[in-house]
């Protein structure tokens, strides 16, 4: 079955340092997205990338950081320099760029980073 | 800006009866517009689209959107709710031009009462 794998789905961390989260697609989607997850915010973006090795900072983008280097593959890595990382992480993909076909976006299942 | 918003933080509703979760967005150009669903600790999945056309869209579970040029709103809705609909709501946007992306709102969180 075709979906996005998230991993892990659940990871703590210490204050400073940084951390990687997974993110693997096979929908042969070209658009992926990061966005974060806290109570009462709803979804933020991160950032987002519509083709490889290209991607834009979304909305909250200081402390982290994220590479694009294949079709399947978007992972995020929190660094320390975020200063609340706490949070339910989502990440997405889209069948396309541009107007063509409206994409919903599909969604992984999270991962939920705590920082200790 | 280019904005979605969902007023309400929560809905309470009585089984059987008629629910509506209220989403009003602020874009330019013509919205593209999304209602999507999650249940605890899991991603969220998508219930339905307004791309053109009727403006009363259905979608997956029974559930229904309408849209609202002039009023500039996208209310979900569903004519009998289940205790199974509870869940947190999110309407979004899809924005274009430089910032090819989609926007979400705060969420509603729906209660469905038995």
């Amino acid at each position: 079955d075709g979906g996005i794998t998230q991993s892990p789905k659940y990871l703590f961390r210490k204050e400073g340092q940084n951390v990687t989260l997974s993110c693997e697609q096979n929908l042969n989607h070209d658009a992926m997205y990061w966005y974060r997850q806290d109570p009462g915010q709803g979804l933020r973006l991160i950032y987002y990338s519509q083709i490889v090795n290209d991607f834009q900072k979304g909305d909250i983008a200081e402390g982290y950081s994220v590479s694009r280097e294949k079709k399947e593959s978007f992972p995020l890595t929190v660094t320390s320099a975020q200063k609340n990382p706490t949070a339910f992480y989502l990440c997405a993909s889209s069948g396309g760029v541009g107007r063509s076909g409206a994409n919903v976006l599909t969604f992984g299942a999270g991962s939920r980073l705590t920082v200790l | 800006a280019q904005s979605v918003a969902q007023p309400e933080d929560q809905v309470n509703v009585a089984e059987g009866n008629p629910l509506t979760v209220k989403c009003t967005y602020s874009v330019s150009g013509n919205p593209y517009l999304f209602w999507y669903v999650q249940y605890p600790n899991r991603g969220l999945q998508f219930l339905l689209k307004y791309i053109t056309g009727d403006n009363l869209v259905k979608g997956s579970y029974g559930f229904e959107a309408e849209f609202n040029k002039s009023q500039t709103s996208f209310h979900l809705k569903k004519p009998s709710a289940l205790v199974s609909d509870s869940a947190l709501y999110f309407c979004a946007v899809r924005l274009w031009g430089r910032d090819d992306k989609i926007i979400f709102g705060k969420g509603t969180r729906l209660h469905i009462l038995p």
